[in-house]
């Protein structure tokens, strides 16, 4: 069973559309959970980090349940600019170890068309 | 733009060469990552600096070595690779190793082939 499950897509969204992306991890013990954009032939950046009481910044939305260890990711007013894949990423303390590291989830790719 | 620089942007070796991929950051990060990335892949951890010193190596083969020579630069040292070892490689920082939840932030990678 892999750390981090997401939807891999694709999504293929008009300008203006709502689009939510769903993400679930396996250890109870995460600890930090992120969202990551990653473009086409470049490196991953962080779009978000993800708080229990939810958290927004303009158009996005981030939820995290940890009771039923579910993640989520809401774009509201799709831009082209949004095209992009979507990291689920997910922090966690190995268990023996004191030291922690990221999971990634495989990507969800967000095509928005004009 | 990234405040992690990763030199050089494309590399062409040959199985039997020798080379190596550099990295750097001047923001203080004390943990340091290299990461491989393939096509429609996430990326994949291959090892973890920690205040210089080594801290987590995900049973990389031996033909990948990673070096630390301070605080700011790391570098991994290629020889007799695989045309499979063709990839995405990423070099991360973050403030501390992320136990406690640091934000990483990437280099935009090195891309390597290997013929």
């Amino acid at each position: 069973r892999k750390e981090v499950e997401q939807d891999p897509g694709p999504f293929n969204v008009p300008e203006g559309a709502t689009v939510a992306f769903n993400c679930t991890y396996s250890n109870s013990a995460s600890q930090s959970f992120f969202w990551y954009r990653q473009d086409c032939r470049k490196e991953p950046k962080l779009l978000m980090s993800v708080y229990s009481s939810g958290n927004e910044d303009g158009r996005f939305t981030a939820q995290l349940n940890r009771a039923s260890q579910y993640i989520s990711l809401l774009i509201r007013d799709s831009k082209l600019s949004d095209s992009a894949t979507y990291l689920c990423v997910v922090n966690q303390v190995d268990r023996g170890s004191t030291l922690g590291r990221l999971y990634f989830g495989r990507g969800t790719q967000l095509t928005v068309w004009p | 733009d990234t405040e992690v620089t990763q030199t050089p942007k494309h590399l062409v070796m040959g199985m039997t060469n020798k080379k190596s991929l550099k990295c750097e950051q001047h923001m203080g990060h004390r943990a340091m990552y290299w990461y491989k990335q393939k096509a429609k892949k996430p990326p994949e951890l291959m090892f973890v600096y920690s205040y210089e010193k080594l801290s987590i190596n995900e049973s990389v083969p031996s033909r990948f070595s990673p070096e630390c020579p301070n605080s700011s630069l790391l570098n991994l040292h290629l020889h007799a690779l695989q045309p499979e070892d063709s990839a995405l490689y990423l070099c991360a920082s973050s403030l501390g190793q992320v136990v406690t939840g640091n934000t990483i932030y990437f280099g935009e990678g090195s891309w390597l082939t290997v013929v």
